[in-house]
């Protein structure tokens, strides 16, 4: 019965490698949202997507692009891995003006 | 541009004092706040929001913070600090407009002594 899950919760592939990370919702929500938490913690926004329509779209490589193929699944495909992009990445959702709920994360070493 | 900040990197307490985790912000218009924790290797969990209304806000696990609005601030609180509450405390902010951000603070570690 969790409410936002992310798969996988750990990733670690060498650098040029293209991966993806899942996410799905199961409260109903209509607001998900992609968020990077870096080595010192600082957590920025990076995508959010309502009713499967892209509604923020922080400055962001192109490298990385999110797909919603329905209101509780988000995923974050991201092609040509780099170094920098070694981060933990959490999937959220919300109704839109509500708190976010977010998922266990994923972290992503490149190597 | 909204910014939100969290002024101590780090905060610390003994058990059964009380806590204070302090934020300040900017935004246009009237904000949208939140306070989430994280523990180690956890993702974030919802505390309490301020929307609108009462400007002291009660949340989970004898959390409060109070919205203030001359300050611009909206300080966390506990009465009694508890060694369990020890974690990774962020405020965020939002302007009340539709497509707009979740701003975060940079986080501030409590940690509660027993």
């Amino acid at each position: 019965d969790t409410a936002v899950s992310q798969t996988p919760k750990y990733l670690v592939t060498q650098m040029g490698n293209d991966k993806s990370i899942k996410c799905e919702q199961n409260l109903g929500h209509d607001t998900m949202y992609w968020y990077k938490q870096d080595s010192k913690k600082f957590l920025k926004i990076m995508f959010s997507y309502n009713n499967k329509e892209l509604i923020i779209n922080e400055t962001v490589p192109n490298r990385f692009s999110p797909k919603s193929p329905d209101k509780a699944h988000l995923n974050l495909h991201i092609n040509s891995l780099e170094l920098g992009d070694s981060a933990v990445y959490f999937c959220a959702s919300s109704q839109v003006e509500g708190a976010r709920f977010f998922g266990p994360g994923t972290r992503l070493t490149v190597l | 541009a909204q910014s939100v900040a969290q002024p101590e990197d780090q905060v610390n307490v003994a058990e059964g004092n009380p806590l204070t985790v302090k934020c300040t912000y900017s935004v246009s218009g009237n904000p949208y706040l939140f306070w989430y924790v994280q523990y180690p290797n956890r993702g974030l969990q919802f505390l309490l929001k301020y929307i609108t209304g009462d400007n002291l806000v009660k949340g989970s696990y004898g959390f409060e913070a109070e919205f203030n609005k001359s300050q611009t601030s909206f300080h966390l609180k506990k009465p009694s600090a508890l060694v369990s509450d020890s974690a990774l405390y962020f405020c965020a902010v939002r302007a009340n407009q539709a497509g707009t951000a979740l701003i975060f603070g940079k986080g501030t570690t409590l940690s509660v002594s027993s």
